[in-house]
């Protein structure tokens, strides 16, 4: 099983550029996620979804947008970037169950923006 | 207000002992408590789940207790080695809009 699926690996962007992180899963899971992480600081939650068609808000949700028109795909869109979304960013997915479920993350995507 | 919290971000020891984690929580009675690992520039992974009605629930060299008089779980690594070196999560919430702190860094010296 490939389980969630994290594109690109790096990226470089240029301040005012825009970029849409991708994120898939084949788990069937209705549980979605974004995370980002700066260096030493733990997980902040961007956005995230519980099913096709339903997203909210997290801690940090400023500066990105996300859709689910799938059950499989969360991309995390950045539309102006700014130095300050330089971060080390997660995809997560999980199986509804209030809390008995665990979470599957994504390798990561290292965004830079200079 | 509602909170999960481990109580330290550090936590250094020496190989071969055991490595005690605390999550603590309150104004909140959790169904179940969740633990991970997270190695640097890597996503976490699950290690283990416990229910409050289980007292303690094992998986190879780690342990996991939950007491609902202290609301509290502990985490512990027995046979501690420089591999388990990592930080390890206790989510603040592991439904719906599922939120981590920063974990307590683990670091198991040769």
């Amino acid at each position: 099983n490939a389980g969630v699926t994290q594109t690109p690996k790096f990226r470089i962007l240029k301040i005012g550029q825009s970029m849409t992180l991708q994120c898939t899963q084949d788990m069937n899971h209705n549980y979605m996620y974004w995370y980002r992480q700066d260096p030493g600081m733990g997980l902040k939650l961007i956005y995230y979804s519980v099913g096709a068609g339903i997203t909210d808000k997290g801690e940090v949700p400023n500066g990105y947008n996300v859709s689910r028109s799938t059950t499989e795909d969360f991309p995390l869109r950045l539309e102006l970037a700014a130095p300050s979304q330089t971060s080390v960013y997660f995809c997560a997915s999980k199986a509804p169950g209030q809390g008995v479920t665990e979470a599957f993350f994504g390798q990561g995507t290292r965004l830079t923006v200079v | 207000s509602q909170k999960i919290e481990q109580n330290s971000e550090a936590l250094n020891i020496q190989e071969g002992k055991t490595a005690t984690l605390t999550c603590n929580y309150t104004n909140y009675s959790p169904a179940y408590l969740q633990w991970y690992r997270q190695d640097p520039g890597r996503g976490p992974v699950f290690l283990l789940l416990i229910r409050e009605n289980e007292k303690e629930k094992r998986k190879e060299r780690l342990k996991v207790t939950f007491d609902t008089t202290l609301k509290q779980s502990l985490f512990h690594i027995t046979a501690s080695q420089p591999a388990d070196s990592a930080t390890y999560l206790c989510p603040q919430k592991p439904i719906n809009d599922m939120r981590f702190g920063a974990g307590t860094r683990l670091t198991v010296k040769p």
